[in-house]
């Protein structure tokens, strides 16, 4: 069965530090990967999507950044972490098919 | 650009009364529509799905959605809530032809009153 893997859970930084939150997909081959944010009230924000592997799409402008080495990583970074980055952060994978999406557990992260 | 409308951002209900959370999508082609629930600190679980054919759909914990397309509409209902339904619920939508992008509703945070 498929499993997706998104640490770590939580995490506290200081503004201007550099951020890497990783997520990993087992148990299928070429998924469609996703990150959203999560803040209050806003729902949930579709920060960058990929089709494959180097292929990344940008929804919004902001601080961050995303990259997808392998086939089932996806990886959000940013070089200086804002206040305004703070949140709760979700991997997501669809297969092929493109139907439903299964989410990671989140990473709480906080800046300081 | 696609988008999904959840106008209730609140909602309180007495347990064993009945639910409906409304959700509205915009864009041209055919929707896939999901509901999704989320309990605090957690990743989201599907409810249920609807891609095509019957548009009343069942999902699990006894909720359903019925697909209008005259609407636009997805709402999500329960026939009796129970106390454990307290949750966040989303929309979502994503279109053929539309890419890959999956666009999520603001959520709408249901309170169950014992």
């Amino acid at each position: 069965s498929q499993t997706i893997h998104q640490w770590p859970a939580t995490l506290v930084q200081p503004v201007g530090s550099p951020l890497s939150l990783e997520c990993t997909v087992e148990g299928t081959s070429n998924p469609n990967l996703y990150w959203y944010r999560q803040a209050a009230g806003r729902g949930l924000q579709l920060l960058f999507y990929s089709v494959g592997i180097g292929q990344i799409s940008s929804e919004v402008p902001q601080n961050l950044s995303a990259s997808r080495p392998q086939d089932r990583q996806f990886i959000l970074s940013s070089k200086k972490l804002l206040l305004s980055d703070s949140g709760f952060y979700l991997c997501a994978w669809r297969g092929v098919q493109l139907t439903e999406a299964f989410f990671g557990q989140g990473t709480r992260l906080t800046v300081v | 650009a696609q988008s999904v409308t959840q106008p209730d951002i609140h909602i309180t209900v007495s347990e064993g009364a009945s639910l409906e959370l409304r959700c509205n999508y915009s864009y041209g082609a055919t929707p896939y529509l999901f509901w999704y629930v989320q309990s605090p600190g957690q990743g989201l679980q599907l409810l249920l799905k609807y891609f095509s054919g019957d548009t009343l759909v069942q999902g699990i914990k006894g909720f359903e959605a019925e697909f209008k397309r005259s609407q636009s509409s997805f709402n999500l209902r329960k026939p009796s809530v129970h106390w454990s339904d307290a949750a966040e619920y989303f929309c979502a939508v994503a279109f053929t032809g539309g890419g890959n992008k999956l666009t999520f509703g603001t959520g709408t945070q249901l309170k169950v009153e014992l």
